[in-house]
């Protein structure tokens, strides 16, 4: 089944202890993402790669970090959480460059204490 | 600077009738408009898209319109049936000369359709 998995669906944490959220596809998509949804402010892009290798920032980049070694993973990072990224995160992949539909994961449900 | 809005965040409709969705956007560079529907617990999936080169699309019980001098979208549901009930997501995107593939989404509408 074409789909994009991401891990842990909830994790709780205290402030400064480093988490990485794993996002993984296995549709051979060239992009992938990472969104944050917060209530009235719909879903925000935090960070994004065309491919391996190639990661770029969003709209909401602060806090975090990605890495792209290998086209079906793009793992979230967050080195310092603090309870400002208490959020609901999804992980989202498309086939190319331009207009194309993403693809998302169930959610990342992350309280920071 | 919320460059796609959704106005309404909820809208009731009764089973059977017509649902429509309302999205405005400011960005004149965006050529490329999708909605995508939320259910709780999981993540959003794609419903229907449109290019700016059309003015409306359909697929099934979906149509979405788009009105580029007004800078705004909209998205029916005809008819409404209970599983339609949702959050609504619209999203654009600037497609190639926007680079990225960056969909900016809106902040979405709660669609309750009731019996």
């Amino acid at each position: 089944e074409a789909q994009v998995t991401q891990n842990p669906r909830y994790l709780i944490t205290v402030t400064g202890k480093k988490l990485t959220v794993t996002c993984s596809q296995n549709m051979n998509h060239e992009y992938m993402s990472w969104y944050r949804q917060d209530p009235g402010l719909g879903l925000r892009q935090i960070y994004y790669s065309m491919n391996v290798e190639v990661t770029d920032k969003g709209d909401v980049p602060e806090g975090y970090k990605v890495s792209r070694k290998e086209k079906r993973n793009f793992p979230l990072i967050l080195e310092s959480p603090s309870p400002n990224q208490t959020s609901l995160y999804f992980c989202a992949s498309s086939l190319y460059l331009g207009n194309s539909p993403l693809h998302f994961g169930n959610g990342t449900r992350l309280t920071v204490t | 600077d919320q460059q796609v809005k959704q106005n309404s965040p909820s809208l009731s409709v009764q089973e059977g009738r017509i649902s429509i969705l309302n999205c405005d956007y400011t960005n004149s560079m965006f050529d490329y408009f999708l909605w995508y529907k939320k259910y709780p617990a999981e993540g959003p999936t794609f419903l229907i898209s449109i290019s700016s080169i059309k003015d409306k699309n359909e697929d099934g019980r979906f149509t979405v319109f788009l009105n580029k001098s007004a800078k705004h979208l909209s998205l029916h549901i005809v008819p409404s049936q209970p599983g339609d009930s949702a959050v609504y997501f619209c999203a654009a995107s600037a497609g190639l000369t926007g680079g990225g593939n960056k969909l900016t989404f809106g902040t979405g509408t709660q669609l309750k359709v009731e019996l």
